[in-house]
């Protein structure tokens, strides 16, 4: 079967860098996604991987190995605001996105 | 604001009403989705809609009605419910399906049966 593994919750502090891994086991893969969901609200896209390697935007990068089927999110320079729970999702063969189930990141000041 | 709008918000229901999920569109993207999200679950794919024909259902039970009048608005019609049904269902749309940069979700409906 498809398996997305990712921790079920994580505790940073304000300022610090966090990394969020999630492991993958589909059938066929066409790109690596992470959402962000902030309670009671819409999740929202914040990078795709289709490549091996790392890419940043911002405060935020994310990470992608195919021969590890692994994935990392890394967080910086930590804000409050990014309390939230990080979704990791793959696109297998069938262009079907297989979800984990959420790290929820706490920020503590 | 996403793009992706649905209404209502929140909604209790007993098991014996009808209800109905609303989610409306404007971003001229072509595949709209419904999704069932439980805590400490992977959201669930439902439902999918390509260019207003289903293209996919997920052995959802048939209390859980789709329906696509258009290309913009996305409906999930409800009957009686059980409480293990309570969850947030979350509408979603992309480019078309498949398409490599992800969906674009709606802020979902909480959705409590008693």
């Amino acid at each position: 079967g498809q398996n997305i593994d990712q921790p079920t919750e994580m505790t940073a502090t304000e300022g610090a860098i966090v990394q969020i891994n999630c492991t993958y086991q589909t059938s066929g893969f066409n790109g690596l996604f992470w959402y962000q969901q902030h309670a009671g609200e819409a999740p929202t896209f914040l990078s795709y991987n289709v490549l091996d390697g790392l890419e940043e935007k911002g405060r935020f990068s994310s990470f992608l190995s195919r021969s590890k089927g692994y994935s990392y999110l890394l967080l910086k320079e930590l804000q409050m605001k990014d309390s939230a729970s990080y979704l990791c999702a793959v696109m297998d063969s069938n262009y079907q996105l297989i979800w984990g189930a959420g790290t929820k990141l706490i920020i503590k000041p | 604001e996403t793009g992706v709008t649905q209404t209502p918000r929140h909604l209790v229901m007993g098991m014996t009403n009808k209800k109905s999920l609303k989610c409306e569109q404007h971003l001229g993207h072509n595949a709209m989705y419904w999704y069932k999200q439980s805590a400490k679950k992977p959201l669930e794919l439902m439902f999918v809609y390509s260019l207003e024909e289903r293209v996919e259902n997920n052995s959802v039970p048939s209390r859980f009605s789709p329906e696509c009048p258009n290309s913009s608005h996305l409906f999930l019609h409800l009957h009686t419910l059980q409480p293990e049904d309570s969850a947030l269902y979350l509408c979603a749309s992309s480019q078309e399906t498949g398409a490599p940069r992800g969906y674009t979700f709606g802020s979902g409906t909480r959705l409590t049966v008693v």
